[in-house]
């Protein structure tokens, strides 16, 4: 069956990074987006970016694109998240999840049924917290 | 950004009763809009995309309507291992942004 595993949780330094894993199985690795998000204690989930797992075509939220990189390794079937110049403020559970698409990057009016994103199943989530 | 508002916040309610919850897009992401369930301690489980589209394995009791900037998500017959948070989230710009969730609490 499908399945995302995480690394497991990190506890880092104000200024430091965090790199994060999400090893892939149970399907053709390089035929779909992988995407992460991440949920702050008590605030709404947040997409951060999504990477396409066959060329390593990245796009990240605005928000995060300074301090975020997204890779892959085809040979592990693994894709990493590295965030970088921690705050308090990233303490939270971080997600990846397979998307249908390859790359979720047109969305067409109206033709929702072919180019929507079907982002499923989740990883497990990965607890960051950053703290002194 | 697009912003995704959902209503209500929580709601109570029991067993066999029908739910239903709605989110609105600040600007038109025509059906590009994805449900999720949520349940404590655990990642998010997509139900519906496309506005419409049933999840495969997700039961027929969920179904999803909408498109332009007003959703809902409705649950035709509650049943106990339905009591979670749900969440919106529009697909169809970067940021895929989501809803603030709804969470379906046992009256």
């Amino acid at each position: 069956q499908v399945q995302l595993v995480q690394s497991g949780a990190d506890v880092r330094k104000p200024g430091a990074s965090v790199k994060v894993s999400c090893r892939a199985s149970g399907y053709t690795f390089t035929d779909y987006a992988i995407h992460w998000m991440r949920q702050a204690p008590g605030q709404r989930l947040e997409w951060m970016a999504w990477i396409n797992t066959g060329n390593g075509r990245t796009k990240y939220s605005y928000k995060f694109q300074d301090r975020v990189t997204i890779t892959r390794d085809t040979s592990a079937k693994t894709v990493h998240m590295e965030l970088r110049s921690l705050t308090s403020e990233d303490t939270a559970v971080y997600y990846c999840a397979k998307d249908r698409l390859r790359e979720p990057s047109i969305t067409p009016w109206g033709a929702s049924a072919t180019y929507s994103p079907s982002i499923d199943p989740w990883g497990q989530g990965t607890l960051v917290t950053v703290s002194s | 950004d697009i912003q995704m508002t959902q209503s209500p916040s929580s709601l109570s309610a029991s067993v066999g009763d029908g739910v239903t919850i709605t989110c609105r897009a600040s600007q038109g992401v025509s059906s590009y809009l994805s449900w999720y369930q949520q349940k404590s301690g655990q990642a998010p489980k997509l139900l519906i995309y496309a506005a419409s589209t049933l999840q495969s394995g997700v039961p027929s009791r969920f179904s999803g309507s909408g498109s332009g900037t007003y959703f809902t998500l409705t649950i035709s017959s509650l049943q106990p291992e339905d009591f979670a948070t749900y969440h919106c989230q529009q697909t169809y710009s970067t940021p895929f942004t989501f809803g603030g969730g709804t969470k379906v609490e046992s009256k």
